[in-house]
């Protein structure tokens, strides 16, 4: 199994709400990243989780908090979004994080709006 | 730091035509370059990666890359192009310490019958 998912496919959600994106993946990957991605632009990277700590964090708002509640899942909670938050949510995952040769996996994607 | 540059934002090409997708990239360090590919409203997948070893590399879907260190490029080739092959192509390094990956702005191909 090679596969990334991701759920759900689209959100929409005020700027008042809290809501979770989830990722998942079983292929015993131990290190697993969120970007975020905006129309016609490369993916920006958001956070990374190695061994389930969080190792990088991109300086993002802290409307964004990420969750590794164990190695196959990955959770990221919004609350208080901004519009310029929509974008779509990408997930990804490789073997490792120290080897850098490994190429990551991604999911489908969560494309969110925020209104 | 590392950084990764693609000459062309878009590429139209006719269909059974050979492409070329330009990436040149700078870094102080060893790098290990990769080619993704996203389709519309899909994530990225891997079309081929260089980490060591003989320059020119085979990947899925007909494609293939060869790394130029003098030149610092990992350009992406493809000799007959189809249909299915239109999307965006992303350029992308990481370090030998293998924190990041830092990417291309991309290219959009596209291919016309």
């Amino acid at each position: 199994d090679t596969e990334v998912t991701q759920t759900p496919k689209h959100l929409v959600m005020g700027m008042t709400n809290k809501k979770s994106l989830k990722c998942e993946q079983h292929m015993g990957h131990r290190a697993m990243y969120w970007y975020k991605q905006k129309a016609k632009k490369p993916p920006e990277l958001m956070f990374v989780y190695s061994y389930e700590k969080l190792s990088i964090n991109e300086s993002v708002p802290s409307r964004f908090s990420p969750e590794c509640p164990n190695s196959s899942l990955l959770n990221l909670h919004l609350h208080a979004l901004q519009p310029e938050d929509s974008a779509l949510y990408l997930c990804a995952s490789s073997p490792d994080l120290l080897a850098g040769g490994y190429e990551q996996y991604f999911g489908p994607g969560t494309r969110l709006t925020v209104t | 730091a590392q950084s990764v540059t693609q000459l062309d934002s878009q590429v139209p090409v006719f269909e059974e035509a050979p492409v070329e997708l330009r990436c040149n990239y700078s870094s102080s360090v060893s790098v290990y370059l990769f080619w993704y590919v996203q389709y519309p409203n899909q994530g990225l997948q891997l079309l081929l990666k260089y980490l060591s070893g003989s320059t020119l590399v085979k990947g899925i879907n007909g494609f293939e890359a060869e790394f130029n260190k003098s030149q610092t490029s990992f350009h992406l080739r493809k000799p007959s192009v189809h249909i299915s092959d239109t999307a965006e192509y992303f350029c992308a390094v990481s370090d030998t310490g293998g924190f990041k990956t830092i990417f291309g702005a991309g290219t959009r191909l596209f291919v016309k019958a």
